[in-house]
């Protein structure tokens, strides 16, 4: 059964800082993996979808890498900015039309 | 990317009464879609596969007579909890593939927020 993990839970840096999220899962066949960002009281917004033949997949001052051999994908943000407090939620499906199956997410918080 | 639209977005309603949520897939068609339910602080729990045209898959746990999973085109699938009862407050989130063909993007709704009183 596949678990995913995000680790820490909760996450606070001052403003313009480069910081790296983590994420990790215990069964390398995965199909994608996919970083969200959930804002209080609102739905998923995909951030980046990085395919199982990807190492990394960039938008703007996001990167995401993918090592599945070790089972890991790192989202970078880049300069931090007040705005990008929310949570962070990885996700991994081990077929195109299979289930997401997702970590807890880290609620991050940029102090200005 | 593409957009998924839920309706409405909160409610509140007595308990014993039924609630419907919609879900559509504004700019693509979704032969499957997908319906969550997240508890404050926690991430989300699948509830069911939403399948255009047929029955809907449910997880294991979620009852089935309780939130009847309706996927009539392929553009729309409908959430309704019957006879809704406190517990059943709850954020409910769907979501549906869309994107790049075969890359399996999800990309979900904004969410419905219910409460039962």
């Amino acid at each position: 059964k596949q678990e995913v993990t995000q680790i820490p839970a909760a996450l606070s840096v001052p403003e313009g800082e480069n910081l790296v999220l983590n994420c990790s899962f215990t069964d390398s066949a995965i199909y994608n993996l996919q970083w969200f960002r959930q804002d209080p009281g609102k739905g998923l917004t995909s951030l980046l979808l990085i395919q199982s033949s990807q190492r990394e997949q960039t938008s703007g001052r996001l990167n995401a890498s993918l090592d599945k051999s070790s089972g890991r994908s790192t989202l970078y943000i880049a300069a931090s900015q007040p705005g990008d407090s929310a949570t962070y939620l990885c996700a991994v499906i081990t077929g195109a039309n299979s289930k997401l199956t997702f970590g807890k997410g880290i609620t991050l918080s940029v102090r200005p | 990317g593409a957009v998924v639209s839920q309706h409405p977005s909160w409610v509140i309603c007595k308990s014993g009464t039924s609630v419907k949520i919609e879900c559509r897939s504004l700019d693509f068609q979704a032969t499957t879609m997908f319906w969550y339910r997240q508890f404050p602080k926690q991430s989300l729990m699948l509830m069911a596969t939403s399948n255009e045209g047929s029955k809907a898959t449910y997880e294991q746990g979620v009852e089935k007579d309780k939130f009847l999973i309706n996927h009539a085109s392929l553009t729309l699938s409908t959430l309704t909890v019957t006879s809704a009862h406190p517990e059943d407050s709850s954020f409910y989130i769907c979501s549906a593939r869309g994107g790049e063909r075969g890359t399996g993007e999800l990309f979900f709704g904004e969410g419905s927020r219910l409460t039962v009183l």
